[in-house]
């Protein structure tokens, strides 16, 4: 499985925009980029994905280099509520599925 | 819709004991997955299934039994528990191959083995 490297730890002001990164040099062409957060004591939830083109949905944008070695996850207004560890997976085009979690991104969102 | 439940919250054993942790999904998922996460760290992978009667060791299956009779239910049983298996484990279903599906998650079970 291709690997992914985030930063351990960043912190933000709430209502302000929180850019998260995401380096994966290793990238196949056909890895789908998906985002998962992981709130305290909750389990993992989706956040958005993509393939090659940047994506926006209710929660995030998430923007793809050209090259797709690597993608940052966008939170346009953080709040309060957006601190948790944000994890960066790829995802095989084929096969089980199975989620690769790192160690992630936790992200302090301060009032 | 309930999404996926999992049967208990908490745990408390004693070394050498032994029990079941059962995952329900109610969305028709044909893939059901085993995670377990120790303080401080990613989730790891113990077992998966990828549709009903099959299932398949994941990075850290050692100790861990599974099984798929159903398709909404997977099983993860610990025959002996170790002060290793200590954790929080949780379970994710999706309900297609492919790259671009969503994963959801269950609330976690938080098992202390004594």
């Amino acid at each position: 499985d291709a690997k992914t490297t985030q930063p351990n730890s960043m912190e933000s002001n709430e209502e302000e925009p929180v850019h998260l990164p995401c380096n994966h040099s290793t990238i196949s062409g056909t890895d789908y980029i998906h985002w998962y957060r992981q709130l305290p004591s909750q389990g993992p939830e989706y956040v958005i994905h993509g393939l090659t083109s940047n994506v926006n949905n209710r929660m995030a944008s998430l923007a793809i280099a050209e090259d797709r070695k690597s993608s940052t996850l966008i939170l346009h207004r953080a709040t309060l509520r957006d601190a948790a560890v944000y994890y960066c997976i790829l995802r095989a085009f084929q096969g089980a599925q199975k989620l690769v979690f790192g160690q992630g991104t936790r992200l302090t969102i301060n009032p | 819709n309930a999404g996926v439940t999992q049967t208990p919250k908490f745990r408390v054993l004693k070394t050498g004991q032994s029990m079941t942790l059962l995952c329900a999904q109610d969305m028709n998922h044909e893939y059901m997955y085993w995670y377990r996460q120790d303080p401080g760290m990613g989730l790891r992978l113990i077992h998966y299934s990828v549709g009903e009667g099959t299932t398949a060791k994941g990075e850290v299956p050692d100790g861990y039994n599974v099984s798929r009779l159903k398709k909404q239910n997977f099983l993860l049983g610990l025959e002996s528990a170790a002060p290793s298996q200590t954790s929080v484990y949780f379970c994710a279903s999706n309900r297609l191959a492919g790259g671009a599906d969503t994963q959801y998650f269950g609330p976690g079970t938080r098992l202390t083995v004594l």
